[in-house]
């Protein structure tokens, strides 16, 4: 099992551009996290999906900022218009069905994300 | 509105010392605590979470409800310690993560 899965691992943007950023789970994982950290911060939950849904958001930006997880393929961060204050590490973190509190989460090697 | 503090971001001791990272946590319900370790160049993994009251690579961790406090001790640092440490917590009824800002430790051959 290769574990959680991210690319790019660095991506490089200029301002106003899109950023998509890749994670594919653990095998057999359904649930997915974003997290964000920024220079200097700890780890900031973004968001929580399961395939197709999106359970909790609640960390999300409210403009320019979504994400998905389709029931085939990779969850997807998207980062419209991107400005340099999104330069950060982006991680992700998966668990299997019929997490609930307190389980593992199991971390991707994250994204660098930089905004020129 | 839940917070997870870790008051100290760098801690230096020497090998075979005793070593204490703190974290403390405000959250009105009942949390799960957890501490999260990345290695140099290795990703964020789980190290110990209070629910299991286990101890890992020599690491332990209680939670203290009144101290709100979740502080990781370990009575003889090795230097394959060296790493970042963080303390999470997750709310009642929620999966998601809420991380402290993370201990760089460095143990001093």
């Amino acid at each position: 099992n290769a574990g959680v899965m991210q690319n790019p691992r660095h991506l490089v943007r200029r301002r106003g551009q899109e950023a998509r950023l890749r994670c594919s789970p653990m095998k057999g994982h359904s649930h997915v996290y974003w997290y964000r950290q920024l220079p200097e911060e700890g780890l900031k939950f973004m968001v929580y999906l399961q395939k197709e849904n999106i359970i909790d958001e609640s960390g999300m930006p409210k403009e320019r900022f979504s994400a998905e997880f389709p029931k085939e393929g990779p969850s997807i961060l998207r980062i419209q218009q991107v400005v340099r204050g999104d330069s950060a590490a982006y991680f992700c973190a998966s668990s299997p069905p019929g997490t609930s509190q307190g389980d593992t989460q199991y971390f991707g090697p994250g994204t660098r994300l930089t905004v020129l | 509105a839940q917070r997870v503090t870790q008051p100290e971001k760098l801690l230096s001791v020497f090998k075979g010392a005793p070593v204490e990272l703190k974290c403390n946590y405000s959250y009105s319900g009942s949390p799960e605590l957890f501490w999260y370790v990345q290695y140099s160049r290795q990703r964020l993994q789980l190290l110990l979470r209070h629910i299991s009251r286990e101890s890992i690579k020599g690491f332990t961790a209680d939670l203290n409800k009144g101290e709100t406090s979740f502080h990781l001790k370990k009575p003889f640092a090795q230097e394959e310690d060296s790493a970042m440490y963080y303390c999470a917590l997750s709310q009642t009824g929620a999966n998601n993560l809420f991380f402290g800002t993370g201990t760089r430790l460095t143990v001093i051959p």
